[in-house]
């Protein structure tokens, strides 16, 4: 069984281009959350989707940021008109469908992204 | 409102010394607690996690950690470091019903031989 997946492992943008980051959940899980870890910080929560839903998008910056999780493929965080304070480490984590807080959630790789 | 409070930003301990890294956490109800590892540029792995089955709580790699109610606390411990166990470590609180999960700032552990 496939951990979570995230793709790519590295992106580099220049200020003002979009951004894409993708998450395939583990096999079985409908569940996807987004964070976000700045340098020398801990992770932040952004948002959390369930199959064609958001369900709490609490942590999402107002502007610039989106996200997706459709009923088929991956879940996509996309980050329009990148500026430097977007550089930072994105995580996705998935968990089973009987979400409950004591559920484990599973970590992706992470994608790094830079902006120059 | 949940928030963990993570009291060191970094231990170091000698090789084969026990490890005591510290947590104390804030809920107004009875919460669930994870310990979270996290190497190099790597993804964060789950060490431990407490859902109120029981107050002593053993991980991976030897980790355990104690809930201690009266003193908000989840102290992680390992009786004797290894090389291997340097890496940042995450002390967490999930939140509501949505399972988000809020994150300490971290403690970096190194290390010596």
């Amino acid at each position: 069984n496939a951990g979570v997946m995230q793709n790519p492992r590295h992106l580099v943008r220049r200020r003002g281009q979009e951004a894409r980051l993708r998450c395939s959940p583990m096999k079985g899980h409908s569940h996807v959350y987004w964070y976000r870890q700045l340098p020398e910080e801990g992770l932040k929560f952004m948002v959390y989707l369930q199959k064609e839903n958001i369900i709490d998008e609490s942590g999402m910056p107002k502007e610039r940021f989106s996200a997706e999780f459709p009923k088929e493929g991956p879940s996509i965080l996309r980050i329009q008109q990148v500026v430097r304070g977007d550089s930072a480490a994105y995580f996705c984590a998935s968990s089973p469908p009987s979400a409950s807080s004591y559920n484990e959630q599973f970590f992706g790789p992470g994608t790094r992204l830079t902006v120059l | 409102a949940q928030s963990v409070t993570q009291l060191d930003s970094h231990v170091s301990v000698s090789e084969g010394t026990p490890v005591l890294l510290r947590c104390n956490y804030s809920s107004s109800y009875s919460p669930s607690l994870f310990w979270y590892v996290q190497h190099p540029n790597k993804g964060l792995q789950l060490l431990l996690k407490y859902t109120s089955a029981a107050t002593l709580v053993k991980g991976i790699n030897g980790f355990e950690a104690e809930f201690k109610k009266s003193e908000t606390s989840f102290h992680l411990t390992k009786p004797s470091a290894h090389m291997s166990d340097a890496a940042e470590y995450f002390c967490v609180v999930s939140s509501g019903n949505t399972g988000k999960l809020i994150f300490g700032q971290g403690t970096t552990l190194q290390v010596k031989p």
